[in-house]
């Protein structure tokens, strides 16, 4: 059964910093890998996806990730984050064919002035 | 081009009453995708439905059951309320199950639903 798991349930970082989340997945197969954010209140809104090729995938908002095979993890990344940013970002893993996604936790990230 | 609309916005109900939620999907999907989000369990896959039939469910107990309609929206309907079913429930929405890859889900807003 795939799994998704995020290690950081909260983050804080300066207005201003490089921001890291981190995800590690447990898939058989190739996953396809997601990360989603969302602001308080609000539903899920899709920031970038790995279904294939380069490993190095960018996504809206200035985010990007890095499909590592090898460490089975999905990373999310944003070289300066702003206090727009504070919201809760998930982690999930798609499987082939049956389109249902799996999500880890969940980390919620604070920014502070 | 409208996005996923979910109905009603807050729902309150008390333990052992019934609870309908419904989801409208984006203009030419024909899957629809429940979840919910409870505190402190994240989001876990309930239901999908694709062209009218029940295709996949999560490890969640016969009273909740959904449908879909011929249109394409869909309904959740949770059954003997209890107060853990207190949660956000999402609906989401794809282009038709395609065997060899993968269609994006996209997010409507949220049901939010207290049961007292």
């Amino acid at each position: 059964a795939q799994s998704v798991t995020q290690p950081d349930i909260h983050i804080t970082v300066s207005e201003g910093a490089s921001l890291e989340l981190r995800c590690n997945y447990s898939y058989g197969a190739t996953p396809y890998l997601f990360w989603y954010v969302q602001s308080p209140g609000q539903g899920l809104q899709l920031l970038l996806k790995y279904f294939s090729g380069d490993t190095l995938v960018q996504g809206i908002k200035g985010f990007e990730a890095e499909f590592k095979r090898s460490q089975s993890s999905f990373n999310l990344r944003k070289p300066s984050v702003h206090w727009s940013d504070a919201a809760e970002y998930f982690c999930a893993v798609g499987s082939r064919g049956y389109s249902t996604l799996t999500f880890g936790k969940g980390t919620m990230l604070l920014v502070s002035p | 081009e409208a996005g996923v609309t979910q109905s009603p916005t807050h729902l309150i109900k008390t333990r052992g009453q019934q609870a309908t939620l419904r989801c409208s999907p984006i203009s030419g999907h024909t899957s629809v995708y429940w979840y919910q989000q409870a505190l402190g369990l994240g989001l876990q896959f309930l239901l999908w439905y694709d062209e009218g039939e029940e295709r996949n469910r999560g490890n969640f107990p016969p009273r909740f059951s959904g449908r879909q309609f011929p249109n394409y929206s869909s309904e959740l309907n949770v059954n003997a309320l209890e107060l853990e079913d207190s949660a956000l429930y999402l609906c989401a929405s794809s282009l038709a199950r395609a065997v060899d890859t993968y269609n994006e889900q996209f997010f409507g807003p949220g049901t939010r639903l207290t049961v007292l």
